[in-house]
């Protein structure tokens, strides 16, 4: 069965400073994708980034990347430039290729605190 | 404005009390689901739904029945709600493509808190 770990559930990090946050998965499939959600205290899930499993290259959105290391099979985000509005709860997630399900598989959640 | 919506946003009730949560969502998208949230234990989807008329297990269905009798509606019915179905809920849609994975919208949350 597919699963997700996030072994960090709680980080910090001041203003400006990048933090990186990690998760691996387990899978026996190749074709699948993996994203990072935000939950901020509104509890809204929000996609930061997403990385199709097939792609060499990392994905970036703006102050955020993702580190994909496909034969480890780990998926940390990284975000740069930290700003206090990036305090929330991020959760690392899995899925299939096309033509499944189409269900998330979640980790357990990293709560990330920004220090002014 | 594109959403999936909802309803009731929190939610206070009593062992045994049937009870429904309702979610609709306007951007046409065949694809429904149903997901709550623990701490410690991310997201686990319940439910889910390919369209009309097409619904099935997720990995956590004991206790809920869903239906999907029109396209933008997916209610979440807990026919006797019990004290371990209190939890955080989500609702979520996307269209389904054959060529690419696409992103998953979510619903603000239901609070659920069954005494």
């Amino acid at each position: 069965a597919q699963t997700v770990t996030q072994s960090q559930p709680e980080m910090s990090v001041q203003e400006a400073e990048t933090v990186t946050l990690s998760c691996t998965y387990d899978t026996s499939e190749s074709d699948y994708y993996l994203f990072w959600y935000k939950q901020p205290p509104s509890r809204q899930m929000i996609l930061v980034i997403r990385q199709e499993a097939y792609k060499q290259q990392n994905a970036t959105e703006n102050r955020f990347s993702v580190n994909f290391q496909k034969a480890a099979k780990s998926f940390s985000l990284k975000i740069s430039d930290s700003q206090l509005g990036d305090a929330a709860m991020y959760f690392c997630a899995y899925s299939f290729g096309p033509g499944n399900t189409g269900k998330l598989i979640f980790g357990q959640g990293t709560t990330l605190q920004v220090k002014p | 404005e594109a959403q999936v919506t909802q309803n009731p946003r929190y939610l206070i009730t009593v062992t045994g009390k049937k009870l429904t949560v309702t979610c609709s969502q306007n951007m046409n998208h065949e694809y429904m689901s149903w997901y709550r949230q623990d701490p410690g234990l991310g997201l686990r989807q319940i439910y889910y739904s390919m369209n009309v008329e097409v619904t099935d297990k997720g990995d956590v269905p004991e206790g809920y029945k869903v239906s999907r009798k029109e396209k933008r509606n997916f209610p979440l019915i807990l026919e006797s709600p019990s004290p371990n179905q209190t939890s955080l809920y989500f609702c979520a849609s996307r269209t389904v493509t054959a060529s690419s994975y696409n992103e998953q919208f979510f619903g603000p949350g239901t609070r659920l808190t069954v005494l």
